[in-house]
């Protein structure tokens, strides 16, 4: 089945300094990669998602790129802000009926003013 | 605000209680979630309901009772539960089971 490997576990920032968390997965059947922001006491929140026949997306400060060769995608989050800070999860799917996403194991951002 | 709300936001309970937490999302979306996380974990997939029917049970032990009375409501019926049941409870739904997932903030629920 799938593995979806999340690196780093945690990551501290200075305001207004990039933010890059990698990701990498197992199965060349999963075509769906979409990242998660999980906020203290909150449920996790979409934030921005790629699917296998687009390189990179780009919604403002945040960006995910995806190399399917290397099947490893990245989430770049650019002059970040203390609100930033949070838990952010990818995950994988094969995106069919009647299968899972797949979490990675999420990277802790802290961002300090 | 999470346009998927979770009733209730915590639940304390005994183990030999019988209770349910509640799912609810006027999005007209067809498939719904309910997924189990611990602390410091991802969550992790439980059931998955699509047009109303379950789809997928990921051998979750019978103590745990899903139900999807229509479209807009899904149910987590709980009896006999054990401590390490103790988790966040998280329900999601998606217009259709290969679309994106949109989560309610969860019910923390306490086993004694």
């Amino acid at each position: 089945g799938e593995n979806v490997e999340q690196h780093p576990s945690t990551l501290s920032v200075q305001e207004g300094d990039s933010a890059v968390i990698k990701c990498t997965y197992s199965d060349s059947a999963s075509n769906y990669f979409p990242w998660y922001k999980q906020e203290l006491g909150k449920g996790p929140q979409l934030i921005i998602d790629i699917r296998s026949n687009v390189g990179e997306k780009k919604d403002q400060r945040i960006a995910v790129t995806l190399n399917k060769t290397a099947k490893h995608f990245s989430l770049h989050i650019t002059e970040t802000q203390p609100e930033d800070s949070a838990v952010y999860f990818c995950a994988a799917s094969t995106n069919q009926a009647g299968t899972a996403l797949i979490f990675g194991k999420g990277t802790t951002l802290s961002v300090s003013s | 605000d999470t346009e998927v709300t979770q009733t209730p936001k915590h639940l304390v309970m005994g183990m030999t209680n019988k209770k349910s937490l509640k799912c609810e999302q006027h999005m007209g979306h067809r498939a719904m979630y309910w997924y189990k996380q611990k602390a410091k974990k991802p969550p992790e997939l439980m059931f998955v309901y699509s047009y109303e029917k379950l789809s997928i049970n990921e051998s979750v032990p019978s103590r745990f009772s899903p139900e999807c009375p229509n479209s807009s409501l899904l149910n987590l019926h709980l009896h006999a539960l054990q401590p390490e049941d103790s988790a966040l409870y998280l329900c999601a739904s998606s217009q259709d089971s290969w679309q994106p997932q949109h989560f309610g903030d969860g019910t923390r629920l306490s086993i004694l």
